[in-house]
């Protein structure tokens, strides 16, 4: 089973700090990676795409992939309330897109 | 990126009748689209995979006789739940993928079965 993996939270942070998420996958030949959001009862939306080693930055989003340790992530710089949401990871591979069960972020104001 | 859409947004029935939900890519062609399901507070489960011109591939436990899935062209899947029971309840959504490995989610169908 090629498995994505995701701390499911609550992930709690102070409005203005950086909310860090974390994501592992299983198949070595994933070859793309993203970051999907989704808000309570609404589909996910994509936020970023990764494709190669190192850092991605978009905003006040940074995505960061390393394949060797098969580990991503997500930084959210100068969070707001309004990024409160589930962060889906997932992890591509030959016509097969893998999701994680996604954390739940919340930004207190 | 790419617009997806799905119809109806809502749908309420009573238990044992049929239900068909559309997806639509609006803006481009898709040979493939995916069907996924999520019920409150739990993951995205995909269900199955929707080829143009040929048969849907299923996931392990979802059955095929029961979601039926028809490919019409390259912009129209569908998803039919045949006679619905209440543990069908859930949110159904279709994506469709990108140039760049991505997908694109519809907004999602929200069926409840009385």
């Amino acid at each position: 089973q090629k498995e994505v993996e995701q701390n499911s939270g609550p992930l709690s942070v102070p409005e203005g700090a950086i909310a860090s998420l974390n994501c592992t996958y299983s198949d070595r030949g994933s070859q793309s990676f993203f970051w999907y959001r989704q808000y309570s009862g609404k589909s996910p939306e994509l936020i970023m795409s990764i494709y190669s080693n190192g850092d991605k930055e978009d905003g006040r989003f940074t995505a960061q992939l390393n394949k060797a340790s098969q580990y991503v992530s997500l930084l959210i710089r100068d969070s707001q309330p309004s990024d409160s949401a589930t962060y889906l990871c997932a992890a591509f591979n030959n016509n097969d897109m893998r999701f994680g069960a996604g954390t739940r972020l919340t930004v207190k104001p | 990126g790419a617009v997806v859409s799905q119809h109806p947004s809502r749908v309420i029935c009573k238990s044992g009748t049929s239900v068909k939900i559309e997806c639509r890519s609006l803006d481009f062609q898709a040979t493939t689209m995916f069907w996924y399901r999520q019920f409150p507070k739990q993951s995205l489960m995909l269900m199955a995979t929707s080829n143009e011109g040929s048969k849907a591939t299923y996931e392990q436990g979802v059955e095929k006789d029961k979601f039926l899935i028809n490919h019409a062209s390259l912009t129209l899947s569908t998803l039919t739940v045949t006679s619905a029971h209440p543990e069908d309840s859930s949110f159904y959504i279709c994506s469709a993928p990108g140039g760049a490995h991505e997908q694109f989610f519809g907004p999602g169908t929200r069926l409840t079965v009385l």
